[in-house]
This record gives structure tokens, C-alpha cells and sequence, in this order.
């Protein structure tokens, strides 16, 4: 079975600061994807990165980084300077590379505020 | 490329009702998958079709139902509805056979009274 938890359910942060959103997840599969998602207040999903879990590297795009950890089944989000608009419920989620089709497991969700 | 397209995008029906959400996909892409939010269980996987067959099915009862068609469109139906149906139901699309970004649309909200 595959899981996927975000134990931070908000966070509150003001305008300029660095936040980092955690999230750790299960599976047996030695092979699966990861996903970040953001859902601002509209309900859209909006895709943020893929990362297959042979790349351990880290990633940048922008004011947003990315942590994978395979020893310790993470993959963090940092989001640095923050501003109001990314204000939005942040999901990391699973999905298995075979066997599973296009079958997305989700955490909770983190709720992201970011005040002025 | 236009998006993901879910129409309508709210609905209010009545408990025992049956109601029926559509899907269309970003141009050329074969999968569509359908997703349930609710703030009790959060995000949770309905099924995914992929060339008009149902690939993989997530844990819930037979009132939920899908299908696609030959040009991707996917619609899913909710039989005997029942007031914890009332969700965002959303619908992914993905380009290929295999594992895929999937690009999400903006949901249909569906209340049940």
C-alpha cells in the first residue's frame, strides 16, 4: 500500500520569509513517481514537478526548490521569498511507475498563508 | 492548447438522484482519471480510463461509473445520490500510455441536499 503524509496542515508565514513544506511517503515499489500540486482558492489543481525516484537531484524553478531524500522518503518543497499568491493548499502526492496506470495518492494537503 | 475542461461546474441535486459530470481532455491525451475531494477524506482516486477502458478503479461503490469515448471525453455517473457525494469532483488528463504529468481541471462542485 502507498502513503503519503503531510504532517504540517497550515502554515503561516509573512511576506518575504522562506517556508518549507514536508512531506514523507510510503510505498514497496523501488520504482514511482512524486508530485507537488498547488490549489489555490478556485479548486484547480495546478501541477508544480514530477520526480522519478531514480533522480535524487535537487531542483529549482524560480522561488521554488525541491528536496528528495530516498533514505528517508521525502521530498520537500521550499518555496523562498514567499508572496501573497502563493497562498493556496500545497498536496504532494505518489504514483506508481508500473501496475498503476495514472493513479495519484495524495496527503492531506498543506495550507499555505502568506500574510503581508 | 486549450485545458482540461469539466462541465457543468456546479450542481445541486437531491438525495436519491442520479447526476452525470463530463470530461474533456487536453487535445491528445488518451487518459483521463477522475478524483473526489472532500474535506473528511481529502483526495481520493475514483478511476482512470484510458482509450475507452477502464485501467484502474479506486475504492468506492458501484453507484460511481465511468466511460470514455473515442475522442477522449470522459463522463462518470453518480447513481442514488447520497449527501456525502457532495464534493469537488475533479478530472486529470494524461498524454500517452504510460505514466504521465497529469493536468487536472477545475472541477464540477456537487451538492447534495
Amino acid at each position: 500500500a502507498q502513503k503519503v503524509t503531510q504532517a504540517q496542515t497550515e502554515i503561516s508565514v509573512v511576506e518575504k520569509e522562506d517556508v518549507t513544506l514536508d512531506c514523507v511517503y510510503e510505498t514497496r515499489d523501488t520504482t514511482y513517481y512524486l508530485f507537488w500540486y498547488k490549489q489555490p482558492p478556485s479548486g484547480e489543481l495546478v501541477f508544480l514537478i514530477r520526480r522519478n525516484s531514480f533522480d535524487e537531484q535537487n531542483e529549482i524553478s524560480g522561488r521554488y526548490s525541491w528536496n528528495f531524500q530516498k533514505s528517508t522518503s521525502s521530498f520537500n518543497f521550499t518555496i523562498t521569498a514567499s508572496q501573497v499568491v502563493d497562498s493556496a493548499v500545497y498536496f504532494c502526492a505518489l504514483m506508481r511507475v508500473t501496475g498503476g496506470g495514472n493513479k495519484l495518492t495524495f496527503g492531506t494537503g498543506t495550507q499555505l498563508k502568506v500574510e503581508l | 492548447k486549450a485545458g482540461v475542461t469539466q462541465t457543468p461546474r456546479y450542481l445541486i441535486k437531491t438525495r436519491g438522484q442520479q447526476v452525470t459530470l463530463s470530461c474533456s481532455p487536453i487535445s491528445g491525451h488518451r487518459s483521463v482519471s477522475w478524483y473526489q475531494q472532500t474535506p473528511g477524506q481529502g483526495l481520493q482516486f475514483l478511476f482512470e480510463y484510458f482509450s475507452e477502458t477502464q485501467r484502474n478503479k479506486g475504492n468506492f461503490p458501484g453507484r460511481f461509473s465511468g466511460r470514455q469515448f473515442s475522442n477522449s471525453r470522459s463522463e462518470m455517473n453518480v447513481s442514488t445520490l447520497e449527501l456525502g457525494d457532495s464534493a469537488l469532483y475533479l478530472c486529470a488528463s494524461s498524454g500517452g500510455q504510460g505514466v504521465g504529468e497529469q493536468y487536472f481541471g477545475p472541477g464540477t462542485r456537487l451538492t447534495v441536499t
